[in-house]
Parts: C-alpha cells; sequence; structure tokens
C-alpha cells in the first residue's frame, strides 16, 4: 500500500527558514497537502500542490516536488515562535478521498 | 477558526455508559470523515460518509456507530468503549469524495478519555 514518510523533528531558531522533508511511494498521486497541527487542536490545512507543478508559493510557504524521486518539501520563511507545531504531510487515494499521513514533523522554534 | 465544528471539546466517561461525538459544517461539503487520532501519531480514518451514505468502514469495531442525519451532521456514537479508545477524534469534510483535488478540512477535535 501507500506509503509516506517524514523526518521526526526540526529545531531552528526564530527567523530563520524551516524545511521539512515528505517522501511518498504511490507514482499515480494527484495531489499532495500539508496540514499543520497546533497543541490541543485540529488539523489546519496549509497548502497543497498538484502533481504536474514543481512549485508552489503561498507566503511564507513554498512546497517544493519532485515527482521523478517522489519527494516533497515545505519550506517555511522566517519561522515565527507560533510555527512551533506537528506538520504532517500527507497523499491522497482516489478511492473514497482516503488521506494517508506521514507521521508528522515537530518543528520547535527558538527565540 | 475552523469551519468543521465539534462537540463536545473533551468527555471522559466509563466504559459501560453511552455517549455521542457531533460534528457539524456549513460548507456545503457532501463527503465527511471520522478520523482517530492517538499522542503524536497521525489521523488513522475511521469511516467516511459520501452523500450521506457510508462509504468506507475501516474495520472499526461495532462499539463506534456512526451515523449522518443529513449533509451537515456526523455524529459517532460509542458504546462500552476500552481504555485504549481514549484519543482525540476527529472530523473532516471535503467536497465530495470522489477524487480529484478535494482537500479535507478539520475540526479540532473531541479529546475523549475513557475510565
Amino acid at each position: 500500500g501507500e506509503d509516506v514518510e517524514q523526518s521526526l523533528f526540526l529545531s531552528v531558531r526564530e527567523g530563520d527558514s524551516s524545511v521539512i522533508n515528505c517522501t511518498y511511494t504511490d507514482s499515480s498521486s494527484t495531489y499532495l497537502y500539508w496540514y499543520k497541527q497546533e497543541p490541543g487542536a485540529g488539523l489546519q490545512l496549509l497548502t497543497y500542490i498538484f502533481s504536474n507543478m514543481d512549485m508552489k508559493q503561498d507566503q511564507r510557504l513554498t512546497v517544493l516536488l519532485n515527482k521523478k524521486d517522489k519527494h516533497l518539501s515545505l519550506r517555511i520563511a522566517d519561522t515565527q515562535t507560533g510555527d512551533s507545531a506537528i506538520y504532517f504531510c500527507a497523499d491522497i487515494m482516489e478511492y473514497g478521498n482516503k488521506l494517508v499521513f506521514g507521521a508528522g514533523t515537530i518543528l520547535r522554534v527558538k527565540s | 477558526d475552523t469551519e468543521v465544528t465539534q462537540t463536545p471539546k473533551h468527555l471522559v466517561m466509563g466504559m459501560t455508559n453511552k455517549k455521542s461525538l457531533k460534528c457539524e459544517q456549513h460548507m456545503g461539503h457532501r463527503a465527511m470523515y471520522w478520523y482517530k487520532q492517538k499522542a503524536k501519531k497521525p489521523p488513522e480514518l475511521m469511516f467516511v460518509y459520501s452523500y450521506e451514505k457510508l462509504s468506507i468502514n475501516e474495520s472499526v469495531p461495532s462499539r463506534f456507530s456512526p451515523e449522518c442525519p443529513n449533509s451537515s451532521l456526523l455524529n459517532l456514537h460509542l458504546h462500552a468503549l476500552q481504555p485504549e479508545d481514549s484519543a482525540l477524534y476527529l472530523c473532516a469534510s471535503s467536497q465530495d469524495s470522489t477524487g480529484r483535488n478535494q482537500p479535507q478540512h478539520f475540526g479540532d477535535g473531541t479529546r475523549l478519555s475513557i475510565l
């Protein structure tokens, strides 16, 4: 079945850029998503990218997709303490619109 | 603020109790989902409703019983739960469940503790 993997932990200083990486196995993936989860909260949809795109930028967020290597990354520019959270990448299975999540990357921002 | 509203935010119940979790969305979405999330783990899909019909049950024990009274509401009825069922239960919705780009929007969840 489909598998999505992420690095588990990232620590950065406030003002630096953060890069969270994700790999997936399904070569027929159409859309890939990034969700943010703050403590005690649900999942917030941050952004998504269609598989025929290489890059998508949305304010401080940049998503890069290397479809050949099945590698996805999320770059957060000028990282703030409010960006501290768990970030999940997710692939979508067309059947039933089922999301397959990575294990989540804990981002810690030090001031 | 989330556009998917879940109640209650917290629930503590004994193993013999019967309770229900509720989820509501007013985005006109026709697909709704229940997920279970344990601490520091990703969400695990439990059920998918599409156009008010159950389309996916991920082999969830029968002590969890979903219900979709209308296109805006989704309930999860709980009965005779076990301590290992303690978790954050998340509801999500999407335009529909027929593939293409259907991002799912999540509520803030109900934190359930079983005594």
